[in-house]
């Protein structure tokens, strides 16, 4: 069965170093997300990708995040400056459509820890 | 603004036991809910779904019904397995927009 892979699975950095979290999405999906979930608290949504540019954003996705997807295969997230704040687990997720009751596919996630 | 809040964790419970894991949520408009499953190591998976009032979502035994009335949709299973461990998600879909809103999350743990 098609699943979404995300490396690594835990990464450890300190702050204020760049870190890029890498996901390969299922391979006729469309849509692309990233969520995060700090310990403890309920996962949040960070952004969407669609047909290669941002279709939609949260309020944490500032300026030292950014998405890319580099090849037909691949899907990432840059945190450029890591901050203590960013410990969190980051999903990755594609879907192959969008809209209602559409569903979205988790990768299994990557621990970020800053030190 | 949207919301879903569940359960607190972790819940304890023996095999063969009856599972209820509380949601409730607030949005705008008429979303669609869902649950996912966090086995260990891996991704979340769907579990089930509902998209309209009154609808039943159901998978391996595991049934959830989208209560509008209430806003909740809380899950239910019969009798629990030691293979259900896992961490369960509450979710709803927004309108007009690609994100899910999600709940904390709730750690389920079956004994033999």
């Amino acid at each position: 069965e098609p699943e979404v892979t995300q490396t690594p699975s835990h990464q450890v950095t300190q702050m204020g170093q760049e870190v890029i979290l890498r996901c390969v999405p299922i391979s006729n999906h469309l849509y692309f997300y990233w969520y995060r979930q700090i310990l403890g608290q309920k996962v949040e949504f960070l952004v969407s990708f669609y047909n290669n540019e941002i279709s939609e954003k949260s309020e944490i996705f500032d300026d030292q995040f950014s998405v890319e997807r580099p090849d037909g295969s691949n899907f990432t997230l840059k945190i450029r400056s890591t901050k203590l704040e960013d410990s969190a687990m980051y999903f990755c997720a594609s879907s192959e459509t969008s809209g209602r009751g559409n569903e979205q596919f988790f990768g299994p996630g990557t621990r970020l820890t800053v030190l | 603004g949207d919301s879903v809040t569940q359960m607190e964790g972790p819940v304890t419970l023996s095999e063969e036991a009856f599972l209820t894991i509380n949601c409730t949520y607030t949005a705008t408009g008429y979303p669609s809910l869902f649950w996912y499953v966090q086995y260990p190591g891996e991704g979340l998976q769907l579990l089930l779904k509902a998209t309209k009032a009154d609808d039943k979502g159901s998978n391996k035994g595991f049934e959830a019904t989208y209560r509008k009335e209430t806003t909740s949709f809380h899950l239910e299973k019969g009798s629990v397995q030691v293979s259900d461990s896992a961490v369960y998600f509450c979710a709803h879909d927004t309108s007009g927009t690609y994100k899910y809103i999600f709940g904390t999350g709730t750690r389920l743990k079956v004994l033999a």
